[in-house]
Formats: structure tokens, C-alpha cells, sequence
């Protein structure tokens, strides 16, 4: 299956300053690149995702940016606030076969 | 409509038991994956099923199996339970479309504790 790296594995900023985690895979074939964050006792849920052929996506203070060439993708969060601390993880898919990274700890300080 | 249901949501299994886990998929999503979540090891994958079958699987050992049935439905089995099998089992269900799949929806999980 796919292999997915993720980094860092921890992350502080302080509130309104950016954020950027970074994804590499290993599989050209990978077509679906999600990103999902997992707030303590809670659920993954999706936040944003982009598919092979687009190159960047954003919605509002988030965004994402693919590179096919060099087989990696990341995920930016602009004007940060204290509520965006959570665990982030990145994914790839070959179709249905989804492998995520191993997840990036975020710590927003007001 | 309803999301990924789960259950149970808690377990307490003794080792060397065996447990069944269910999940429920979104309505119309036919692919289920299940993921083992432990603190520090991100969400490891398990296994997909589409159509009751299954088409990958993780590297985990014999004792990890599942099915899924006609209605989507899935159930996870874990034999001869370990202390290191203690995690929070999440499945996820998703849409296939053109050349991939679409809405890929975790459910809330269900917390085994093996002791």
C-alpha cells in the first residue's frame, strides 16, 4: 500500500501567525489527497481535499497545495486561532485504498 | 442523513478473548475501512471492503479479520485478544466515483480496552 510521511510531528504557533504541515507519498498512482482533523475525543473530520489534477485549493484560512512532481502536498492555516489545535492528519489514495500520515499535534497559544 | 454508526462505543475484553466490532455505513456508501488509532501511531489501516469484499489490507496480523455484508454493513473480528490491541477502532465509509472515491466520513469509534 501507499506510504504517506508527515511533518512535524508537533507544531505550536501563536495565535494569528501561520501554519504549514507537510505530506510526502510514495505511490504515483495516489489521486485523492485529504486532510482531516481530530480534536480530542472526537472523530477525523475532513476539512479540505484536493485530487491530482488541481494544484491548490483554498477555502477561507485554509489551504492546500499539491506538488506531482515531487510527490508531496500541504496543508497551510492562515490568521491561526486557539480553536485550530488539534491533531491534523494527511492522506493518499489509490482509489479506494486510503493510508494516512502519522499525524501532526497543533498547539495554537492565544 | 446519518453518519458512520459505530458499536459499541466501549469495550473491556479480557486477553485471550475475542470481540466483533459493527459498523454502519452512510446510506449509499458502499466501501468500508477500518483503522486502529493508538496514541503516537496515527491511524493504522486494517482492512476495505467493497461489494462484501475485500480489496486491501494492512499489515496486521491473522488474528485482525472482517466482512461486510449485502446491505454494506461490516464487522470487524479480533481473536485471542492482546493488551496491545487496547485502541480506539475507527471505520470510515465512502462513495466511489470517477477514478477514486468521494465523502470519506469516519464514524465516532469504538474504544477496546483489553485487560
Amino acid at each position: 500500500g501507499e506510504n504517506v510521511e508527515q511533518h512535524p510531528s508537533t507544531l505550536s504557533v501563536q495565535e494569528g501567525d501561520s501554519a504549514v504541515i507537510k505530506c510526502t507519498y510514495s505511490d504515483s498512482a495516489s489521486n485523492y489527497f485529504p486532510w482531516y482533523k481530530q480534536e480530542l475525543g472526537k472523530r477525523p473530520q475532513l476539512i479540505i481535499d484536493i485530487r491530482s489534477n488541481v494544484g491548490e485549493k483554498k477555502d477561507q484560512r485554509i489551504a492546500v497545495t499539491l506538488n506531482k512532481t515531487a510527490k508531496h502536498f500541504s496543508l497551510h492555516i492562515t490568521e491561526t486561532q486557539p480553536e485550530d489545535s488539534a491533531v491534523y492528519f494527511c492522506a493518499a489514495s489509490i482509489v479506494d485504498d486510503m493510508r494516512f500520515g502519522a499525524g501532526t499535534r497543533l498547539t495554537v497559544k492565544p | 442523513k446519518a453518519g458512520v454508526t459505530q458499536t459499541p462505543r466501549y469495550l473491556i475484553k479480557t486477553r485471550g478473548q475475542q470481540v466483533t466490532l459493527s459498523c454502519s455505513p452512510i446510506s449509499g456508501h458502499r466501501s468500508v475501512s477500518w483503522y486502529q488509532q493508538t496514541p503516537g501511531q496515527g491511524l493504522q489501516f486494517l482492512f476495505e471492503y467493497f461489494s462484501e469484499t475485500q480489496r486491501n489490507k494492512g499489515n496486521f496480523p491473522g488474528r485482525f479479520s472482517g466482512r461486510q455484508f449485502s446491505n454494506s454493513r461490516s464487522e470487524m473480528n479480533v481473536s485471542t485478544l492482546e493488551l496491545g490491541d487496547s485502541a480506539l477502532y475507527l471505520c470510515a465509509s465512502s462513495l466511489f466515483v470517477a477514478g477514486g472515491i468521494d465523502g470519506y466520513t469516519f464514524g465516532s469509534g469504538t474504544r477496546l480496552t483489553v485487560v
